[in-house]
């Protein structure tokens, strides 16, 4: 199975900041890669698939790139409704394993 | 408009079964990728297991042989039976769907199945 890793767990930061999340797959993946947004008691949303396209609707603040095994979302200038988890998920082959999670808080 | 409403969830005692289902709308389940990922309390998610257009099913290692997904598209229904339920089985069940197997579009609102004497 594919393992995905994803760094830091944690962040803090203030509205306005730059903010990039990075998470790794154990192998290649090519770019069959997606990130969620998560916030408390709600079910995850879509952001991006295909490791940068943007899902309809998503604020365009919101970024994703790829690089070998290494997939980075970028959340230029953090506003109030982006303090969330952000789970990344690989699409390559089953089982579609997601990541630990990144806290994004305040 | 796509909407998922997972229902059956509950208070089940170790070593029973409990059967999860899904009542899609908006959309055909047949015709997408229908998938259940579950998120025990406080932690990440788990992807469960997933229904292909095609019928095929795959499962995470942690559920193979205890879990199987099914559809019902006369009635545009996805189910996960569970059985021989686990303390560790304890989640938030949520279906999901999607036009695309590598991905996961829509989801339910999540149904709580708490394993438990």
């Amino acid at each position: 199975d594919i393992q995905m890793t994803q760094s830091p767990s944690s962040l803090s930061a203030f509205v306005g900041d730059r903010v990039t999340i990075t998470c790794r797959a154990s192998q290649s993946i090519s770019s069959y890669l997606n990130w969620y947004q998560q916030k408390p008691g709600k079910a995850p949303k879509l952001l991006i698939s295909a490791a940068s396209s943007l899902q309809s609707g998503v604020p365009s603040r919101f970024s994703g790139s790829a690089s070998g095994t290494d997939f980075t979302l970028t959340i230029t200038s953090l506003q109030p409704e982006d303090f969330a988890t952000y789970y990344c998920q690989q699409g390559y082959s089953t089982p579609f394993t997601f990541g630990p999670g990144t806290k994004v808080d305040i | 408009e796509v909407q998922l409403v997972e229902s059956g969830g509950g208070l089940i005692q170790p070593g029973g079964s409990l059967r999860l289902s899904c009542a899609a709308s908006g959309f055909t389940v047949s015709s997408n990728y229908m998938s259940w990922v579950r998120q025990a309390p406080g932690k990440g998610l788990e992807w469960v297991s997933i229904i292909y257009s095609s019928g095929n099913t795959y499962y995470a290692d942690s559920v193979k042989g205890q879990f199987i997904i099914s559809r019902d598209n006369s009635k545009n229904m996805l189910y996960l039976q569970m059985n021989s339920l686990r303390a560790e089985d304890t989640a938030v069940y949520y279906c999901a769907s999607s036009p695309s197997k590598r991905r996961v579009d829509y989801w339910g609102q999540g149904t709580l199945v708490t394993v438990s004497s």
